[in-house]
């Protein structure tokens, strides 16, 4: 059975620096893309980046470029979401999730993380 | 701001049909394939509708899907009070080098 798992809710400060994972399992991590996707309070999913694990190639979608930092590590078939400075806008439910195959560029997920809730608040 | 629009809100009482459109252009719609997400109150995104009109398994009849030229529809009928939830479309945008989704409809069941 394919699953994504994510790290748990995260209650931070501006300015504070942020890693979140998402491991897969029940199936060969290496060979699917993952993609994080931002869901801010009250409004719609959006696509933040997307890796392929077998070798680290990272798109970032034009929004989210320079803003946060998507990698993985094969070898525990986990992928990561980063942030060096939170900012309070920061603050929303982001998923992990698994596109249909290796191909690119991504047609649909097929596969989701339950979420991590991040909020940022002084 | 999306460049797949959707309509905010649609409603009908139990065993009625309800459909979804999603507008946009030949730069995302128009030259790649929809998908349809169904994310219900507190959970997760699931996928309902792949390569425009496919069903993944275990996902009932009940739900379809269309294109035609740069929009998609989501047909939903026989509703049930457990479809009261917010579906997006998605698809990928040639012109922006992104992955886009919709501006996300809320169904509710009268």
């Amino acid at each position: 059975e394919v699953q994504l798992v994510q790290s748990g809710t995260e209650v931070k400060k501006p300015g504070e620096s942020l890693k979140i994972s998402c491991e897969g399992s029940g199936y060969d991590f290496s060979k699917y893309w993952v993609a994080w996707v931002r869901q801010m309070p009250g409004k719609g999913l959006e696509l933040m980046g997307i890796i392929y694990p077998g070798d680290s190639d990272t798109k970032y979608s034009p929004s989210f470029q320079g803003q946060v930092t998507i990698s993985s590590d094969k070898s525990i078939s986990t992928a990561y979401l980063l942030w060096n400075s939170l900012k309070a806008s920061d603050t929303a439910m982001y998923y992990c999730a698994r596109h249909s195959d290796s191909l690119y560029p991504p047609n649909y997920f097929n596969f989701w993380g339950q979420g991590t809730l991040v909020t940022v608040s002084s | 701001q999306s460049v797949l629009t959707q309509p905010p809100s649609v409603s009908a009482a139990p065993g009625q049909k309800v459909t979804i459109s999603c507008s946009g252009s030949r730069s995302n719609i128009g030259n790649n394939y929809v998908c349809w997400y169904q994310q219900s109150p507190g959970t997760a995104p699931k996928l309902l509708i792949y390569d425009n009109n496919k069903r993944p398994a275990g996902i009932p009849d009940r739900f379809s899907g269309s294109k035609s030229g740069t929009s998609a529809s989501l047909g939903i009928t026989g509703l049930q009070t457990g479809d009261e939830a917010d579906y997006y479309c998605g698809t990928w945008d040639t012109s922006l080098s992104a992955y886009v989704f919709g501006t996300g409809t809320k169904v509710t069941v009268l």
